[in-house]
């Protein structure tokens, strides 16, 4: 699986979009981008998940890059309790699904 | 559902000593993975079964790991004999096989030797 890239840390103020980047640069045809994010002591929590089109949840918005070796998570209207590890990943789910590397990811803190 | 259980959520065991970690997957899912925590190391993904099955232990870091799945409701990991550095939070996670839906995860288990 391709690796990612992202900031290790980012402020947002509460109210405000946090806008969460991730490089990919080496992502295949066939692997999608997930996000997932981590607050303290719980376990991971998928957020959403793309291929090549923009998509939107309830709970953000996934903006993928026309030559998709880059994205962009956007939580519309930050609250403090959306301070997390937020991950990116790339995976293939027909091909070697389990081998779903989690980097470092980035720490978004909301400020009040 | 009640999403991924497992159990327990803390164990304080002595070095030495066996450690037997539990976890049953959302209904209906077919894979399973089982992943470690830890400051330095961050997520490291252990082992992964599809349809019961193991796929891939590449990242048990030794021997005195061991993990099963008798049946689609239910799977173990095991360490014997722990150590100190096996000290860490473990998830579980589960998906469906071939399909592109994210990992529901555990909980996890705190398991603290000393």
């Amino acid at each position: 699986d391709a690796k990612t890239t992202q900031p290790p840390s980012m402020d947002c103020a509460e109210g405000r979009a946090a806008n969460l980047p991730c490089n990919h640069s080496t992502i295949s045809g066939n692997e999608y981008v997930y996000w997932y994010r981590q607050i303290h002591s719980q376990g991971p929590q998928y957020i959403i998940h793309g291929l090549k089109n923009n998509e939107t949840n309830e709970m953000a918005s996934l903006i993928i890059t026309e030559d998709r070796k880059s994205s962009t998570l956007i939580l519309p209207h930050a609250t403090l309790r959306d301070t997390a590890v937020y991950y990116c990943i790339v995976r293939d789910p027909a091909g070697n699904a389990g081998k779903s590397t989690f980097g470092d990811g980035t720490t978004l803190t909301v400020k009040p | 559902d009640a999403g991924v259980i497992q159990s327990p959520r803390h164990e304080v065991t002595e070095m030495g000593q066996e450690v037997t970690l539990r976890c049953k997957p959302i209904s209906g899912h077919n894979s399973l993975f089982w992943y470690r925590q830890t400051m330095m190391r961050g997520l490291e993904l252990l082992i992964y079964f599809n349809n019961n099955v193991p796929i891939d232990d590449s990242g048990m870091p030794e021997d005195r790991f061991s993990a099963k799945m008798p049946n689609a409701s239910f799977s173990t990991l095991k360490i014997q004999p722990s150590e100190p550095r096996d000290s860490a939070v473990y998830f579980c996670a589960s998906s469906f096989v071939g399909v592109e839906y994210g990992y529901t995860f555990g909980s996890g288990t705190r398991l603290t030797v000393v």
